[in-house]
Parts: structure tokens; sequence; C-alpha cells
């Protein structure tokens, strides 16, 4: 069975640019949440989103947005971006809204210039 | 808000010596889950503690949870060269996971 996956695994923006990053969960699986790791750091949650609908927002700016489709797969945008947003973005899933198990992704890996 | 800390930062160990990560919360916990996360990888799941004083033990691996659920620890016996990697607490109290920010763990074969 597949895991989570997320692309692009690796890219390089410049300040001031927009970037997507997108995450499919382990199938069956209705939560995605997605976590931001800087270099040396523990994860620091984003979003997390159950049945297509945000259920939990951690402490980042409204440059941050996300959404969930019907099929379960989730996207993460930053706009604006700064030099600072440089970090590894992780994608989990889980079975239910309750916290479980967490499944991450390998993680998209953002520079920015 | 909630925050979770670990403690120590980092730890180099010979092979063969035991090795012990703390983590302690801001507030009671629901549950408290622990991943290890190797070198260039991402974080995977090793157990999940929900009861006060609750004690699981995987082969080397003894995870504890305080009897007031806001502390928890790792003690891994007889440490391996596969032992390496960073070791995160995370604890939710009804809330999405929070994670501390790791013990690295080298070991010296």
């Amino acid at each position: 069975d597949a895991g989570v996956t997320q692309s692009p695994t690796h890219l390089i923006k410049t300040r001031g640019q927009q970037v997507t990053l997108r995450c499919s969960p382990i199938s069956g699986h209705k939560s995605v949440s997605w976590y931001q790791q800087v270099l040396g750091q523990g994860p620091q949650f984003i979003f997390q989103y159950y049945e297509k609908e945000e259920r939990g927002r951690g402490n980042f700016p409204d440059r941050f947005s996300a959404r969930q489709f019907p099929n379960y797969s989730s996207e993460l945008n930053v706009n604006a971006l700064l030099l600072g947003d440089s970090a590894l973005y992780l994608c989990a899933s889980s079975f239910g809204q309750i916290t479980g198990e967490l499944f991450f992704g390998e993680g998209s890996r953002l520079t920015v210039l | 808000g909630q925050q979770v800390m670990q403690i120590p930062q980092y730890q180099h160990v010979q092979e063969g010596e035991d090795f012990t990560t703390y983590c302690n919360s801001s507030t009671t916990l629901s549950n408290i889950q622990w991943y290890k996360q190797r070198p260039g990888g991402h974080p995977v799941f090793l157990i999940q503690l929900v009861k006060s004083g609750e004690v699981k033990k995987q082969k080397r691996l003894t995870f504890q949870f305080g009897e007031a659920k806001k502390n928890s620890s790792l003690h891994i016996t007889a440490t391996q060269t596969t032992d390496v990697g960073t070791y995160f607490c995370a604890g939710s109290g009804n809330t999405p996971l929070v994670f501390g920010k790791g013990t690295r763990l080298s070991v010296i074969a």
C-alpha cells in the first residue's frame, strides 16, 4: 500500500513568490495535517483538515492557507514567501479527527532565496 | 498555548550504553506519542501512551507516561548504531499534536 505522498520533494523560490505543496494521504485516511520543520527543530503544527473542513490552525500568519479536496488530498499554499519560510514541510495523515498515530510523508523541502 | 519541552537536546553515547530522553508538558495531556526521525528522513511513529502511569516496552525501548499525565520518558537499553536519530515526543490535550524539539542521539561504535 502507498504511504503518504508529497510533491514536490524539493523546490527553490525567491522572496515574495508563492508556493503550493501537495499531499496525498494513505487510502482510507480522512485527516491531513501540515507541519513545518525548521532544521534542528521539532515539527510545528500549521493546519489540520478532516472531512474537507479546517479543524485546527497553528500560530502561522495568514500567508499560509490550505484546503482538502473530496478525495482527501490536500494543498498547502504560502504567499509572499520570506527567507524564514525555508523549511521542510511535512504532511501527515491519520484515520480520524481525534489525534492518533500520524503517518508522515517524506516532506517538501522549500528553500527561499 | 500548550508547550512540550524535551531534554537533553543532544546525547552522545558509546554503543551498549543506555539512553534516556525526558518530555514535559505545560498542560495535562490526553495522550503522548513518540516518534523517531532518522537523519534526512521523516518522523516515524513509535508508540502512543494514554493512561496515567502507563509503561510500555518495545524490545529495548521503554516508554513511560507520568501519573499527572504531564511528563513522559523514553529509555533505550544497550544502544545500537541503528538507534541513531532524533526522538520526538508529541502531546495532545484535545488539540492537534504539539511536538517537542527532540533529542538527537548519536551512538559511537
